[in-house]
């Protein structure tokens, strides 16, 4: 079955610092994998996503991930870190295009606090 | 486009009152997605339309809960004789068909609060 883990509950980085949020998920074939950012009493925005291709991923914000299929891992990076990033980030995966119901599992997220 | 928008934001309701919650998605968004999200966790998957047609429901979908898309335009979640247990956040989501159908776009999400 699909799963996602995130094994980071919680991190603390000093803005400025360089960030990298942990993702590892499970699934048969080819994964569809996405980032996305909650900010407090918000919906779900996306910051990025990979389908195929290149393995390394930009997207807004300035962050990236990387797709690695040997340590079924998409790790989300940031090279500095600003106040404003302080949220909680959620790793998905997505089932195929062809046919599927394209739904969403999620890990359990992983909470940015960002200290001065 | 205002993008995916739910209403209410917040019900505060007693334990074995019904609510309803509504989703309005992005217009040309023929794919509509419902997630429950509760404290510390990731959302996950209850229900999903195409169109008018619900497609796929999770098994956390009690009989309680049902979903409708009747035009095939806004959706509406309602929670029957409500428990404490259905305190959560739920997000509505929408795709396109083809190409970007992966990439769902969710809304602000509506707390529901159950006493």
């Amino acid at each position: 079955a699909q799963s996602v883990t995130q094994p980071d509950i919680h991190i603390t980085v000093s803005e400025g610092a360089s960030l990298e949020l942990r993702c590892n998920y499970s699934y048969g074939a080819t994964p569809y994998l996405f980032w996305y950012v909650q900010s407090p009493g918000q919906g779900l925005q996306l910051l990025l996503k990979y389908f195929s291709g290149d393995t390394l991923v930009q997207g807004i914000k300035g962050f990236e991930a990387e797709f690695k299929r040997s340590q079924s891992s998409f790790n989300l990076r940031k090279p500095s870190v600003h106040w404003s990033d302080a949220a909680e980030y959620f790793c998905a995966v997505g089932a195929g295009i062809s046919g599927a119901t394209n739904k969403l599992i999620f890990g359990t997220g992983t909470l940015l606090a960002v200290q001065p | 486009d205002t993008g995916v928008s739910q209403n209410p934001r917040h019900k505060i309701t007693k334990r074995g009152q019904n609510v309803t919650f509504r989703c309005d998605p992005i217009s040309e968004h023929n794919r509509l997605y419902w997630y429950r999200q509760t404290l510390g966790q990731g959302p996950e998957f209850l229900t999903y339309f195409q169109n008018e047609a619900q497609l796929e429901k999770s098994r956390l979908l009690s009989d309680r809960f049902s979903a409708e898309r009747p035009k095939g335009s806004f959706s509406t979640l309602e929670i029957q004789r409500t428990e404490q247990g259905d305190s959560a956040m739920y997000l509505c989501a929408s795709s396109p068909t083809g190409v970007g159908a992966n990439v769902l776009t969710f809304g602000a999400g509506s707390r529901l609060t159950v006493l």
